[in-house]
């Protein structure tokens, strides 16, 4: 697509619930990256993936966070048994190669834990 | 630890004001530094900035990064109230992949 669409744009769940937070690349952007950004806070690195593959998976804060990518496009970051801290914008970005391009963004799922 | 410390965290100016965001960075193996603007959620690119004293302008924006300083800086000059946003800085590390970000500084233009 033209941009990195992510899916929902909002969500309200409930604590303990799990939530999936979709995410729809640039066509062709092989490297995909989850950050969240916590209120007053900056962007914080959860997972890249490359292809399908998660070299690095260090950034997911608990193993409640979980995610995967198939075809080397969409990616489906999950959370399990929501907590309230979890509550944030999840932004997903693509990028052709690696950063040194500079990511493109999407809109972010801004998800609400009550 | 990798840190990159942006300042202020937030800033009130007028219309026409010129502003200079400020951007450090504490990292190993630095790469580049690029910096972002946010205005809703997305965070759109603006500046990557690898040489030292080498000035990247875009129209009213300009940013500049002292490798010396272990900084960079981001001018707005004549500034509207379009400018209002987080502008995010980030630095990018050799071997890597993902981008260490700063808290952001909240920029409010005001008529």
């Amino acid at each position: 697509g033209a941009g990195v669409s992510q899916s929902p744009s909002n969500k309200v769940t409930e604590k303990g619930k799990d939530v999936e937070l979709r995410c729809d690349p640039i066509s062709g952007h092989t490297a995909l990256y989850w950050y969240r950004q916590s209120l007053g806070q900056g962007l914080e690195f959860l997972i890249y993936f490359q292809g399908n593959s998660a070299p690095d998976k260090s950034g997911l804060p608990s193993d409640r966070f979980s995610a995967e990518r198939t075809g080397g496009s969409v990616s489906t970051l999950t959370i399990q048994r929501t907590q309230q801290e979890d509550s944030a914008v999840y932004l997903c970005a693509s990028s052709a190669t690696g950063a040194n391009y500079g990511y493109t963004f999407g809109s972010g799922t801004r998800l609400t834990v009550v | 630890e990798d840190k990159v410390v942006q300042s202020p965290l937030s800033l009130v100016v007028h219309e026409g004001d010129t502003v200079t965001l400020n951007c450090s960075y504490e990292v190993t193996n630095f790469r580049s530094l690029l910096w972002y603007k946010q205005e809703k959620k997305a965070p759109t690119f603006l500046f990557m900035l690898t040489s030292s004293g080498i000035e990247k302008k875009s129209g009213r924006l300009s940013s500049i990064l002292d490798k010396k300083e272990l900084s960079s800086i981001l001018n707005i000059t004549a500034t509207q109230t379009g400018d209002s946003a987080i502008y995010l800085c980030a630095a990018y590390l050799e071997w890597s992949y993902q981008l260490t970000f700063g808290k952001g500084t909240k920029l409010s233009v005001i008529p």
